[in-house]
């Protein structure tokens, strides 16, 4: 079955420093992918999609996210994390089926 | 251009009750998709419409319903609500859902008591 996996249901990082959120997703075919991310009490706020080609996306706010289709993968890296990083990011695939599928999300906590 | 607008923003309801919540989508944006998001279940597909047509579903009861209207306004209605209904109901618009972005809406917050 389509399904898009997030290992790391929290993950902390000092402000500063730099954050690398993990995705990956099953099934043969290559799915379009994205990253949102939520605040709380918000709606999802698209960061970057991968549809083909350069397998390295850059995204606002300074994020970038790394395609690679033999691990299946599609991370997503900052730099340098700012305070008003915090929030709850979630990396979703669409297949042939149009279906928007997410992973479980992963919540950023950055500590001063 | 503004973005996705959805009405109410919180909601209260009693079991057994039904609810109709509202979607604007971005302007020119055709397509609708809703979505539930819950704790436990995470962020769930409900449906999507495309010139009022409804093109996709996902695994809901049949108590979850949807239209879309002429000018890509969609509501999505829940009847007989259950205390497992309450959810942030989220709504997201695209020129096409096959080949576009989504954008999404603040969304509802449904209480169910």
């Amino acid at each position: 079955a389509q399904s898009v996996t997030q290992p790391d249901i929290h993950i902390t990082v000092s402000e500063g420093a730099s954050l690398e959120l993990r995705c990956n997703y099953s099934y043969g075919a290559t799915p379009y992918l994205f990253w949102y991310v939520q605040s709380p009490g918000q709606g999802l706020q698209l960061l970057l999609k991968y549809f083909s080609g350069d397998t390295l996306v850059q995204g606002i706010k300074g994020f970038e996210a790394e395609f690679k289709r033999s691990q299946s993968s599609f991370n997503l890296r900052k730099p340098s994390v700012h305070w008003s990083d915090a929030a709850e990011y979630f990396c979703a695939a669409r297949w042939g089926d149009y279906k928007l599928s997410f992973g479980a999300g992963t919540t950023v906590t950055v500590r001063a | 251009k503004a973005g996705v607008t959805q009405t109410p923003r919180y909601l209260i309801k009693t079991r057994g009750q039904q609810v109709t919540l509202s979607c604007s989508p971005i302007s020119g944006h055709r397509s609708v998709s809703w979505y539930q998001q819950t704790p436990g279940q995470g962020l769930q597909f409900l449906f999507e419409y495309f010139s009022e047509t409804q093109r996709n579903k996902g695994n809901f009861p049949g108590r979850f319903s949807g239209r879309q209207f002429s000018n890509s306004r969609s509501e999505m209605n829940v009847s007989t609500l259950e205390l497992g209904d309450s959810a942030l109901y989220l709504c997201a618009s695209s020129g096409d859902f096959r080949t576009d972005t989504q954008y999404f809406g603040p969304g509802t917050r449904l209480t169910v008591l």
